[in-house]
């Protein structure tokens, strides 16, 4: 168990460009998290999978986001056309089930310019 | 709508002092809470949940909370807190127990020598 796996750490972009960030659970967890922190707030609910399906989408998800998850094992998350208001923390976590909490990864810091 | 309040932005608090950090929320179903800590530029990291049984739960690092129904509530505790305890604090609810975690803005806790 090597637990839950954000790459990148960091992210510069310049406004108007596509990002994608890659997420890697647990191996054995089925649930897989997106959330978004922005500076001096709580982490913010974005999208989840069970499995390979996604399952719920938060209102703060706009078109420009789109997250994926093939074959159920790591997921992806797009934001296209970025904007400056995307500049913020994107935490993976992942779980078994909703009862065990979950386990987060170290994140992907986004700074769009 | 369901919420989670955590009342205090900033705690300070001389080490080995007492602290208590407050979380309320507003829900009339049942649900699944948490507490997670997050150190500088880290993930977070599950402190102690509560599911059903005993209303006293014992988390790691020493930490302890306590759910009261009737005021719909989920302090955190230590009796004697430390320098390395000094991080942010979120505070966490499932509602019916099958939603995503909605966290709460959070509560920095600075231990002071």
């Amino acid at each position: 168990d090597t637990g839950v796996s954000q790459n990148p750490r960091h992210k510069i972009t310049k406004r108007g460009q596509n990002v994608t960030f890659r997420c890697d659970p647990i191996s054995e967890h089925n649930r897989l998290y997106w959330y978004r922190q922005t500076l001096g707030q709580g982490p913010e609910f974005l999208t989840y999978f069970q499995n390979e399906a996604q399952l719920e989408k938060s209102r703060l998800l706009s078109d420009r986001f789109s997250a994926e998850r093939p074959k159920g094992s790591f997921s992806t998350l797009e934001i296209q056309r970025t904007e400056q208001g995307d500049s913020a923390m994107y935490l993976c976590a992942s779980s078994v089930g909703q009862d065990y909490g979950y386990t987060f990864g170290s994140g992907t810091r986004l700074t769009v310019v | 709508a369901q919420s989670v309040t955590q009342l205090d932005s900033q705690v300070p608090v001389f080490e080995e002092a007492p602290v208590e950090l407050r979380c309320n929320y507003s829900s009339s179903v049942s649900v699944y809470l948490f507490w997670y800590v997050q150190y500088p530029n880290q993930g977070l990291q599950l402190l102690l949940k509560y599911l059903s049984g005993s209303t006293l739960v014992k988390g790691i690092n020493g930490f302890e909370a306590e759910f009261n129904k009737s005021q719909t509530s989920f302090h955190l505790r230590k009796p004697s807190v430390h320098i390395s305890d000094t991080a942010e604090y979120f505070c966490a609810v499932s509602f019916s127990g099958n939603t995503p975690l909605v966290f709460g803005k959070g509560t920095r806790l600075s231990v002071i020598a």
